[in-house]
């Protein structure tokens, strides 16, 4: 079965730490790639996406993700984390022509000042 | 804002009763999708449309059945409530279609939260 892997369930940083989040997805065939964010207490709001051309993505707030194909990962990564990145991480992957998106388990990332 | 509404926004019920949920989009989006969010599951899929009277299941489909009559409205039934149905219930929607030639993204309504007891 089509699945995402979201290995790191919960993280806790200081602030200006950097940043990894690892996500892989076992599709073979052709995908597109999204990371969603949920503030606490909030609905999930897009962070970045990947259809096709330059695998590094760069999205809102200082975030970017890396589409490598040989390992069928999306890792999301920031230089410096800040005190509001606190939230939860969803990676997604939509296989190409479907109308399906599939979540990982999502990473809780805690950042403390 | 995507212009998506979920009400209740929060319910209390009695296990074996039925409950409704409702979703309801002022942007005349094709695709709809409830999804059941839920600790160490991230977000699964229940049900989606793909147009009036178009539905199919997603991949927690069982105990759930869907309706919709109207192109703004997409509706989430439990015909008999459980509490393995506790859970967060997120609609979206899709704009473009996740499907279409320029790749479509999800944007989520704010969540109806169910307790069954």
């Amino acid at each position: 079965a089509q699945s995402v892997s979201q290995h790191n369930h919960h993280v806790i940083l200081s602030e200006a730490a950097s940043l990894e989040l690892g996500c892989n997805y076992s599709y073979g065939g052709t995908v597109n790639l999204f990371w969603y964010v949920q503030y606490p207490g909030q609905h999930l709001q897009l962070l970045l996406k990947y259809f096709s051309g330059d695998p590094l993505v760069k999205g809102i707030k200082g975030f970017e993700a890396e589409f490598i194909k040989s390992k069928f990962s999306f890792n999301l990564r920031k230089p410096s984390v800040q005190w509001s990145d606190t939230a939860e991480y969803f990676c997604a992957v939509n296989p190409y022509n479907t109308d399906k998106l599939i979540f990982g388990t999502g990473t809780r990332l805690q950042v403390f000042p | 804002d995507a212009g998506i509404t979920q009400s209740p926004r929060h319910k209390v019920t009695e296990t074996g009763t039925p409950v409704t949920l409702r979703c309801h989009q002022t942007e005349n989006h094709r695709y709809m999708y409830w999804y059941r969010q839920d600790p160490g599951h991230g977000l699964r899929l229940i049900h989606y449309s793909y147009g009036v009277k178009d539905t199919d299941k997603g991949e927690v489909s069982d105990g759930y059945s869907v309706s919709r009559s109207k192109t703004e409205d997409f509706l989430l039934t439990l015909e008999s409530a459980t509490s393995s149905q506790t859970s967060v219930y997120f609609c979206a929607i899709s704009d473009p279609d996740l499907a279409g030639v320029n790749g479509g993204e999800l944007f989520f309504g704010e969540g109806s939260r169910l307790t069954v007891l």
